[in-house]
Formats: structure tokens, sequence, C-alpha cells
């Protein structure tokens, strides 16, 4: 059994640029949630994706969108880079029959200057 | 608006048990409770989850009153290894809401 997957492990980018972050998920889940994590603090809830459809939003701006392929992979792009968007982000892989239990992976962590 | 609510921090030495309980409001009653741990730099992992009265698994309990405000995770008796950051988890309204995070640390 593959476990959730992400890339790349770290990325340094600009105020202004864009960033897409990959995430592959746990073989037999059909559910992916993405996650940012500041330094020190707990993870945050950006969305969830079921069926490549959005399927929960927490408190974010749209500039942070995503995407949920066929295979059960997810991308997580961010627009407009702010330097408070510098976290660890977080993919979260499910069966959707039990939304709870939830397997991360290592996470991608984005630095912005 | 779900609010989880932990203890900063908390000591122990091995072999004890230890008990970190998380406040949480507006859950509704099948509404799931989960409990991870976290290592610096790692993704979270999974310990227990429930929904009511009390679960076990081979590492933890789960403990969950009637009332839902509040769950305490209980690991039996902790090893060096178990230090580390512990969250709950809230899923409600199709959000999910971790909690502020317990930092255990285990003293020899």
């Amino acid at each position: 059994e593959t476990g959730v997957t992400q890339s790349p492990t770290h990325l340094i980018k600009t105020r202004g640029q864009q960033v897409t972050l990959r995430c592959s998920s746990q073989s037999g889940h059909n559910t992916v949630s993405w996650y940012q994590q500041a330094l020190g603090q707990g993870p945050q809830f950006i969305f969830q994706y079921y069926r490549e459809e959005e399927n929960g939003r927490g408190n974010f701006p749209p500039r942070f969108s995503g995407l949920q392929f066929p295979n059960y992979s997810s991308e997580l792009n961010v627009n407009a880079l702010e330097l408070d968007d510098s976290a660890l982000y977080l993919c979260a892989s499910s069966s959707m029959g039990a939304p709870d239990t939830q397997y991360f992976g290592p996470g991608t962590r984005l630095t912005v200057l | 608006l779900a609010k989880t609510t932990q203890p900063i921090s908390m000591d122990s030495y091995e072999g004890q048990e230890v008990n970190i309980t998380c406040s949480h409001n507006n859950i509704a009653t099948n509404d799931y409770i989960t409990w991870y741990q976290q290592f610096p730099s790692q993704g979270p992992r999974f310990i227990i989850q429930g929904y009511k009265t009390k679960v076990t698994n081979e590492v933890a309990s789960l403990f969950i009153p009637a009332d839902r405000k509040s769950s305490t995770l209980s690991l039996p008796r902790v090893s060096l290894s178990d230090t580390a950051v512990y969250y709950c988890l809230v899923f409600t309204g199709n959000q999910f809401y971790f909690g502020t995070g317990t930092s255990l640390t285990v003293i020899p």
C-alpha cells in the first residue's frame, strides 16, 4: 500500500508569483484535503476535493484553488503569493465514507521572499 | 464555527499515563473527533478516532463525555519517542478544525 506523497519537498518563491503543489493520495482513497500550517501553529483547513469537485472550504481567499484528477491525485495552486503564505502545506487523503480518517503526506515547505 | 482548544504543553515521566484534553464547542451528535501526533517537519500521524463514549486501539484510548464538549486522548505508558505535538481534529459543518496543539515532552 502506497502512502500519501507530496512534491516538491521544499520551494522558494517571491512575492506575487504563483505556485503549484502536488499530492498523490493513498491507494484506495478518493478524497483529498489540503491544509496550511504556519510555523508553531496547528494546520488550517484550506479545502477538500471528492470526485474532482470541491467539497468543503475553509476561510481562505479565492487565490487558493485546487484540482483533483481522475486518479484522485490533486494540485493546490496559490496565486499572487504573499509573505504570510510561507508555511508547510499538507495534503491528506481519505475514503469518503469516513471523512475524518485522513492520512497525511510529509508536506511541502513553501517560503515566500 | 467550531473552536477547539488544548493545553499548550505537558511534561510526563517515562512509563506514566498521559491524558490530553481538547475542548470543542458546536459540534453535532455524529461529528467525529480524531487525534493526531506530529513530529517536527512531518505530516500529522493518525492515532485514534471516535464520536461517542470510549474508543481504544493498540496505542491509545479516546474518551468522549455525553455532552461532547470535550474529548480526552489517553496514552497508557509513554516513552521518550512519544515526545511530539498532539492535535485533536473535529469535522463539522463540512469543514475540518484542528485544535491548538499540545506539546508533550516525555522525561527520562
